[in-house]
């Protein structure tokens, strides 16, 4: 079983939808989680950062985590073509988030004009 | 500000050869990690540089071996190229307990 598992989709949305990204993970050590947002042949972006179980709000976008179900969800409000990516789920535990980090293997976004 | 950068951007090698990847961190960041992604994966760690030592390391064969140096940039060396080391490689940087910010990686096709 791999540590982080993530649905690699494709998901395929209309302009304007609300996206929902999930991930599970197994090892109750993590404590640092972080969704990366990667274009086709780019590096990843950080788009957000959280610590512990709660929600994070920027923008449109909106991060929860669950420690007790270990479940991290990405939302994304009013999506735009121009966030057609794979997104990643990545955490890490003690040591802070400079710690190795635990990457899912990714979700392919789409959002259709 | 400038952030994250590697060259080349692009490399092709043959089996058995040998490569060197650069990075230079953001700005003000002083830890350098290192990892591979394969196509359609995502990320995996390979080691972590702080301080010119090696901090953490991955599950990678000692084929792939690593350099920090005083300004903080880092290179990842890869011994007798197998056709499964083809992959982008990617550096992050970060400071202290922060978070890891990317560069835009380095696509290496092994032959």
């Amino acid at each position: 079983q791999k540590e982080v598992e993530q649905d690699p989709g494709p998901l395929s949305v209309p302009e304007g939808a609300i996206v929902s990204l999930n991930c599970t993970y197994s090892n109750s050590a993590f404590q640092y989680f972080m969704w990366y947002r990667q274009y086709s042949r780019k590096g990843p972006e950080l788009l957000m950062y959280t610590y512990s179980s709660g929600n994070k709000e920027d923008g449109r976008f909106t991060a929860q985590v669950d420690k007790s179900s270990k479940y991290i969800s990405l939302f994304i409000r009013d999506s735009q073509p121009s966030d057609s990516a794979t997104y990643l789920c990545a955490m890490s535990g003690g040591g802070g988030a400079t710690n190795k980090l635990i990457f899912g293997t990714g979700t392919l976004l789409a959002v259709q004009p | 500000d400038a952030g994250v950068t590697q060259s080349p951007t692009h490399l092709i090698k043959t089996r058995g050869q040998q490569v060197t990847l650069r990075c230079s961190p953001k700005s003000g960041h002083d830890t350098v990690s290192w990892y591979q992604q394969a196509l359609g994966q995502g990320p995996q760690f390979i080691f972590q540089y702080y301080e010119e030592e090696e901090r953490q390391r991955g599950n990678f064969p000692d084929r792939f071996s690593g350099h920090q140096f005083p300004n903080y940039s880092s290179e990842l060396n890869v011994n007798a190229l197998l056709l499964g080391d083809s992959a982008l490689y990617l550096c992050a940087s970060s400071l202290a307990t922060d978070t890891q910010y990317f560069g835009p990686g380095t696509r290496l096709t092994v032959l």
